[in-house]
């Protein structure tokens, strides 16, 4: 089976740039998507095709995927990004999701 | 668009459930909506999704034969079915819209529906 791998968590001071990192062997051929979900909330997709931000969705949030990592970066990242974050691709028709890492802004 | 789902249940060990998702704003046969799975404290888990216009399943391995998936085209309702319910079955259940299979990401997500099993 394929394995999506994230780092379990992150800390970043307010306004500072926030990278987390997905793993997974050729990710770059495949799409990745990234999710955000906020405690109690249900997850909102922030990027997705690698580095399309969708509607609604602010600039500080982008995203690259190359080779076997996928990364998503949040620039001046504010309280309010204080989430756990998600990544996915599909592998053989199954969609994965990585194991989440949790941001703290502090 | 909107998915809308069901409401907490609690039910014992051995019980069956349905749980629901209701899809507005767009035509439901044409996407696909699929079921994750968060257990207390994890991660989200793809369980399977259905294609509501021909009712063509996909399952992930790890939850093949131990749910079923099924949609309603009449009422724009997508289920998530249990034949027999074991505690390890806690968790909150989210819906979410898919367009393309094996391509898109879950663009629209339901608002949860927490499955509390214990006797």
């Amino acid at each position: 089976s394929y394995d999506l791998i994230q780092p379990s968590s992150l800390s970043v001071s307010p306004g500072q740039t926030a990278r987390i990192t997905c793993s997974g062997n050729k990710l770059g051929d495949k799409y990745v998507s990234w999710y955000q979900q906020r405690p109690g909330q249900s997850p909102l997709l922030v990027i997705y095709e690698d580095t399309v931000r969708p509607s609604g969705i602010p600039t500080r949030f982008s995203a690259s995927n190359s080779g076997n990592t996928a990364t998503l970066s949040i620039s001046g990242t504010q309280a309010m990004d204080e989430a756990d974050y998600y990544c996915q691709a599909w592998d053989n028709d199954v969609l994965i999701f990585g194991g989440g890492t949790k941001l703290t802004v502090l | 668009v909107q998915l809308v789902q069901s409401g907490a249940e609690v039910k014992k060990p051995g019980e069956s459930l349905r749980i629901s998702c209701k899809a507005s704003g767009y035509t439901f046969t044409n996407k696909w909506i699929g079921w994750v799975r968060q257990m207390p404290g994890k991660g989200l888990e793809w369980m399977g999704m259905i294609y509501p216009y021909d009712s063509d399943t996909r399952y992930s391995p790890s939850f093949q034969g131990q749910v079923t998936i099924s949609a309603d085209k009449s009422l724009t309702t997508a289920y998530l079915q249990w034949n027999t319910l074991r505690a390890s079955d806690t968790a909150i259940y989210y819906c979410g819209r898919v367009d393309q299979v094996p391509h898109d990401p879950f663009s629209v997500w339901g608002q949860g529906t927490r499955v509390t099993v214990s006797s």
